[in-house]
């Protein structure tokens, strides 16, 4: 099982900086990976697949690079409704033994 | 639009049963293969099952795989997920949410269902 492991658990940010978080993987998963992002009371949206490839309607604040196993999602001028929690994934193994990684919140 | 809205999630004693749907609509539901991933209170995502587009080829976590089962109607587009001998620790949000045709990561998501498995 490829486990996935995020950091830091918690950002502390403030409005207009720069975020990065990162995700680590426990063996190569190449490019195939996920971030979502989740606010309170709401269920996730996806954000990036792919590693690098922004999701439909997702700003290009939002960027995502990696591969292999280690992963970065970058938010380049935190916005208040950026606040919030982010999973990364690792998509495309099959059969699909499907784990997240334990989740990034950005907090101000 | 995609809208995919989960309903039949209540309090239910351990031991019990409940059966969790999720209405599909706003895209074509036989392109996609179907997913269904819970979250318990406080906790991180962790997914449960998958069904393949025919509904041949089924997955399950370990977690769940002999008390769950999921299931579909193609012609109602309704996903399904059976939960039998409900444990304490199932209890969760359940989300379902659509497979991409791009790849095995999750474009667009339920507003989920809560389950609560309590004596």
């Amino acid at each position: 099982e490829i486990v996935m492991t995020q950091s830091p658990a918690t950002l502390s940010m403030s409005p207009g900086e720069r975020a990065t978080l990162s995700c680590r993987a426990s063996q190569s998963v190449r490019t195939n990976l996920a971030w979502y992002q989740q606010k309170p009371g709401q269920a996730p949206r996806l954000l990036i697949y792919g590693a690098s490839t922004r999701a439909t309607g997702i700003p290009a604040r939002f960027s995502g690079s990696g591969s292999g196993t280690e992963f970065t999602l970058t938010i380049s001028s935190l916005q208040s409704e950026d606040f919030a929690v982010y999973y990364c994934h690792h998509h495309d193994n099959w059969p699909p033994q499907i784990t997240f990684g334990g989740g990034t919140k950005v907090e101000i | 639009q995609v809208q995919l809205v989960e309903s039949g999630g209540g309090l239910v004693k351990p031991g019990g049963s409940l059966r969790l749907s999720c209405a599909a609509s706003g895209f074509i539901f036989n392109d996609h293969y179907m997913t269904w991933i819970r979250q318990a209170p406080g906790k991180g995502l962790e997914w449960v099952s998958y069904i393949s587009t025919s509904g041949s080829t089924i997955y399950y976590a370990d977690s769940v795989k002999g008390r769950f089962t999921i299931s579909k109607d193609k012609a109602k587009n309704l996903l399904f997920l059976q939960l039998n001998s409900l444990r304490v620790d199932d209890t969760a949000v359940y989300y379902c949410a659509r497979v991409s045709e791009a790849g095995l990561f999750f474009d667009f998501w339920g507003q989920g269902t809560l389950v609560t498995v309590s004596s």
